[in-house]
């Protein structure tokens, strides 16, 4: 009930396409869902986050969506670019305990 | 506002020795988190100090420990090194209450022979 599943493992894109990353989550506890960051040989950084009673946030090209009935959320890379490729993660959290999924490593091909 | 520093970037051990990596969080922040970053296993949860104490532990042997400092300075030690071992070891900051978001640090690269 702790997992975060998440979903590809690993996603190549065309530049300017979109890339989709996905994420289920069961504990119905968690109330914040944030997208990190994670470059080589950098610590995962903090991209976008979103709580439960939004069923989207955007900022930028980057967009969550969130579906509470289903228990899923996904991160949105509109016009992905070469410099978008990274490893994703998804994590759910719950006052301070953060459950992260395993991960999604995206190349964008110029 | 400096980040979350992690000291060293990177350690060498030989099996069966121990080691120590400190992480000194983002001014303000109280919570202190350990991850372990493997590529099979992911980001797995090591322990969260909030105010000196630990208020969250995942499940790692005993073998890990850590403790935080009055000025919120955090350190992790890990006895009798196994091959296992091996992988990043991140440090994440907070505010600690709730919805606060996880700040990581670089991370230390441990690798244990």
């Amino acid at each position: 009930q702790q997992q975060v599943k998440q979903s590809p493992q690993s996603l190549i894109v065309q530049k300017g396409g979109i890339s989709i990353i996905n994420c289920a989550y069961e504990n119905t506890a968690f109330d914040y869902f944030p997208w990190y960051q994670q470059f080589p040989g950098k610590g995962p950084a903090l991209l976008i986050a979103i709580r439960p009673d939004v069923s989207e946030k955007k900022e930028g090209r980057f967009t969550i969506s969130f579906n509470k009935s289903a228990k899923q959320f996904s991160l949105h890379i509109m016009d992905s670019q070469p410099g978008d490729s990274a490893t994703y993660f998804c994590a759910a959290s719950f006052y301070s305990t953060f459950i992260f999924g395993s991960g999604t490593r995206l190349s964008v091909k110029p | 506002k400096a980040g979350v520093t992690q000291t060293p970037r990177y350690l060498i051990k030989t099996r069966g020795q121990q080691v120590t990596l400190s992480c000194s969080p983002i001014s303000g922040h109280r919570s202190v988190s350990w991850y372990q970053q493997t590529p099979g296993q992911g980001l797995q949860f090591l322990f969260e100090y909030f105010s000196e104490t630990q208020r969250n532990k995942g499940n790692f042997p005993g073998r890990f420990s850590g403790r935080q400092f009055s000025n919120s300075r955090s350190e992790m030690n890990v006895s009798t090194l196994e091959l296992g071992d091996s992988a990043l070891y991140l440090c994440a900051s907070s505010l600690g209450q709730e919805n606060s978001p996880l700040h990581f640090g670089n991370g230390t690269r441990l690798t244990v022979t």
